[in-house]
């Protein structure tokens, strides 16, 4: 079967770095997705891999190590801005998404 | 500036009423998904189609739920007759088909059926 498991929620210091796991079982691998969602609003996207290693886009990184079926989301200078929640996403063989729950991320002062 | 188009944004409605939700995907976009959002579920995948063609509506139920795309310009998704256990956000997004293209979603529909 198809399977995508991040962490419910975690608690981070305004300032700080977080990272945020998510571990993927999929049909075929097209790559692995991030996406911010805030209360509220619709998704938007973050992030992409396909390739193992490290993709980094201002405050925002993404990790993929395919071998391990595993990916990261850093994220670095924390604002309270950033208390969203954040999907991970596998793209299987046919180019569809499989999502995760998502992580709520908590920022703190 | 490009973006996915929902209507309506909020429905409230009653029990056993037909509802209509429409999206108009990005211009250019192949590919169109519609998903329902609960704090208990969280993303379900619903309905998805490429070329206008329904590739995959396994996680919706038959019943009630029935989704098209007349043109390539809408998609609708329609729940006869509605429950109260519909109740969530339903977004629709497009994207380009191929790896590597994220989908683009739209603000949203959130129903409420009492």
């Amino acid at each position: 079967g198809q399977n995508i498991d991040q962490p419910t929620e975690m608690t981070a210091t305004e300032g700080a770095i977080v990272q945020i796991n998510c571990t993927y079982q999929t049909s075929g691998f097209n790559g692995l997705f991030w996406y911010q969602q805030h209360a509220g609003e619709a998704p938007t996207f973050l992030s992409y891999n396909v390739l193992d290693g490290l993709e980094e886009k201002g405050r925002f990184s993404s990790f993929l190590s395919r071998s391990k079926g595993y990916s990261y989301l850093l994220l670095k200078e924390l604002q309270m801005k950033d208390s969203a929640s954040y999907l991970c996403a596998g793209m299987d063989s046919n180019y569809q998404l499989i999502w995760g729950a998502g992580t709520k991320l908590i920022i703190k002062p | 500036d490009a973006r996915v188009t929902q209507t309506p944004r909020h429905k409230v409605t009653e029990m056993g009423q037909e509802v209509t939700m429409r999206c108009q995907p990005i211009l250019g976009h192949n590919t169109v998904f519609w998903y329902r959002q609960t704090m208990m579920q969280g993303l379900e995948l619903l309905a998805y189609f490429r070329n206008r063609a329904p590739l995959d509506d396994s996680g919706m139920p038959k019943d009630r739920f029935s989704a098209e795309m007349p043109d390539a310009t809408l998609a609708t998704l329609k729940i006869q007759p509605s429950e109260p256990r519909d109740s969530a956000v339903y977004f629709c997004a497009s994207g380009r088909e191929g790896g590597g293209t994220e989908a683009f979603f739209g603000q949203g529909t959130r129903l409420t059926v009492v």
